[in-house]
């Protein structure tokens, strides 16, 4: 089974128009770490913010928010006002299994974000 | 602070040859880093987990003795891709955490080494 799912493969948004982008995971772990990376084109991997499952609000990190639904097992990425910079792959990753030492991130299968002016 | 760097960037190597990644944590000790792996348009597939001083743990299918990891120092490690063969033509991206207290053990990752085999 897919640990981590986002269903988007692609989306659109207008600049300075905000956008949501879906993950879902699947976890049976109580303990465990949601992040949202950013990808350009450029290869690099940038991290944006992280969700702690025993997190009680939501994480924000400027204009990028975490909406996190726990009994839903949902970690939508929320950007606010996009810029044309915001334009790239973006990839939900989870860490879990940490009760056996695993650090290692488990990443879905991204979504292509492209703002367009 | 929290940066990672790889090197090289990118190369181009014949089939047969060795090829040696490295990827060193700049501003922080490091005593995991992690490698991964991206086919064009895929996500990041996890391929071993370095440990300074000690041997790597590889996932399930990836060869350890194709993909040699040496993790010789909190800051550095080092991924060799023996005998390289074109199917091992990727994006080799390593990563490592600063275990920073009370923090999510946030991974930084390097910019990434382009692997082209001919």
């Amino acid at each position: 089974a897919q640990k981590i799912t986002q269903t988007q493969p692609g989306m659109f948004v207008q600049e300075k128009e905000a956008v949501t982008l879906d993950c879902t995971y699947d976890t049976s772990d109580q303990s465990y770490g949601l992040f949202w990376y950013k990808q350009p084109s450029s290869g690099e991997m940038i991290f944006l913010i992280y969700q702690g499952s025993y997190d009680e609000q939501n994480a924000t990190e400027g204009r990028y928010s975490l909406n996190f639904q726990k009994a839903r097992k949902s970690a939508n990425l929320v950007i606010s006002a996009s810029q044309l910079g915001d334009s790239a792959m973006y990839f939900c990753a989870m860490r879990d299994r940490l009760d056996t030492g695993r650090r290692a991130l488990t990443f879905g299968s991204g979504t292509r974000l492209q703002v367009q002016p | 602070g929290a940066v990672v760097s790889q090197h090289p960037s990118w190369v181009i190597c014949k089939s047969g040859t060795s090829v040696k990644i490295e990827c060193r944590s700049l501003d922080f000790q490091a005593t995991t880093m992690f490698w991964y792996r991206q086919f064009p348009k895929q996500s990041l597939m996890l391929m071993a987990t370095s440990n300074e001083g000690s041997k790597a743990t590889y996932e399930q299918g990836v060869e350890k003795d194709k993909f040699l990891i040496n993790h010789a120092s909190l800051t550095l490690s080092t991924l060799t891709v023996t005998s390289a063969h074109p199917e091992d033509s990727s994006f080799y991206i390593c990563s490592a955490s600063p275990r920073l207290a009370g923090g999510g053990d946030t991974q930084y990752f390097g910019p990434g080494t382009r692997l082209t085999v001919l």
